[in-house]
């Protein structure tokens, strides 16, 4: 089966500065996925991105195929950035997607 | 305001006993997902489906049984339930014509005890 892993598994920022979080994967894939999770629970998709580079707003995405992995960037990091990180992969996805651990990013004045 | 809802939000059971989780979603999506997340494991396909009466064997289906009645609702039903399905459930819908829209709910937390 698909390996997804995500580094770091958790990141401690100051108000202001920028991260890079890191997703890894061990096969080929269709689709891939960054979403963000409260604390408290749900989860929200920021991008999809099965290849290339993406942006949205301060958050920057991006994937290199050949060398299985991507990268979810944060720029100028606010406290409202705080909270766990997931990618997830899928070969097809109707049938689901497979989940990383997660990085927990904390940001504080 | 498209949306997928759980219900319920929290859940106590105890072991042996039959529950019943239910996911309604507005978005019309036609593949809908439920997942357990667990600390150490992350998020684990239970089952999924492709449409109304459509179930599918995910992952980790094992003590898991799911229906899928209509295009909006999706329940996912343990039968006997144990402790070791003590977890967080999350109901997701997805429409594979457009990959980015992948919607959650907020989640059940059962205990089983």
């Amino acid at each position: 089966g698909q390996q997804v892993q995500q580094s770091p598994a958790s990141l401690v920022l100051q108000e202001g500065e920028n991260a890079e979080l890191q997703c890894n994967f061990s096969t080929s894939l269709n689709s891939m996925q960054w979403f963000y999770q409260r604390p408290g629970g749900s989860l929200v998709s920021l991008f999809y991105n099965p290849s290339g580079t993406k942006h949205s707003g301060r958050l920057t995405s991006t994937t290199v195929i050949k060398e299985r992995r991507s990268s979810l960037h944060i720029s100028s990091s606010q406290t409202t950035d705080s909270g766990t990180y997931l990618c997830a992969l899928a070969n097809n996805y109707a049938q689901g997607l497979t989940f990383g651990l997660g990085t927990r990013v904390s940001v504080f004045p | 305001e498209a949306a997928v809802t759980q219900s319920p939000r929290n859940k106590v059971a105890v072991t042996g006993g039959k529950v019943t989780l239910s996911c309604n979603q507005t978005n019309n999506h036609n593949n809908m997902y439920w997942y357990r997340q667990d600390t150490g494991h992350g998020l684990r396909l239970i089952h999924y489906s492709y449409g109304a009466g459509s179930t599918e064997k995910g992952d980790i289906p094992d003590g898991y049984k799911a229906s899928r009645p209509s295009q909006e609702n999706f329940s996912l039903i343990l039968e006997l339930a144990t402790p070791s399905q003590t977890s967080v459930y999350f109901c997701a819908s997805g429409d594979v014509r457009a990959n980015s829209d992948y919607t959650f709910g907020s989640g059940t937390r059962l205990l089983v005890i």
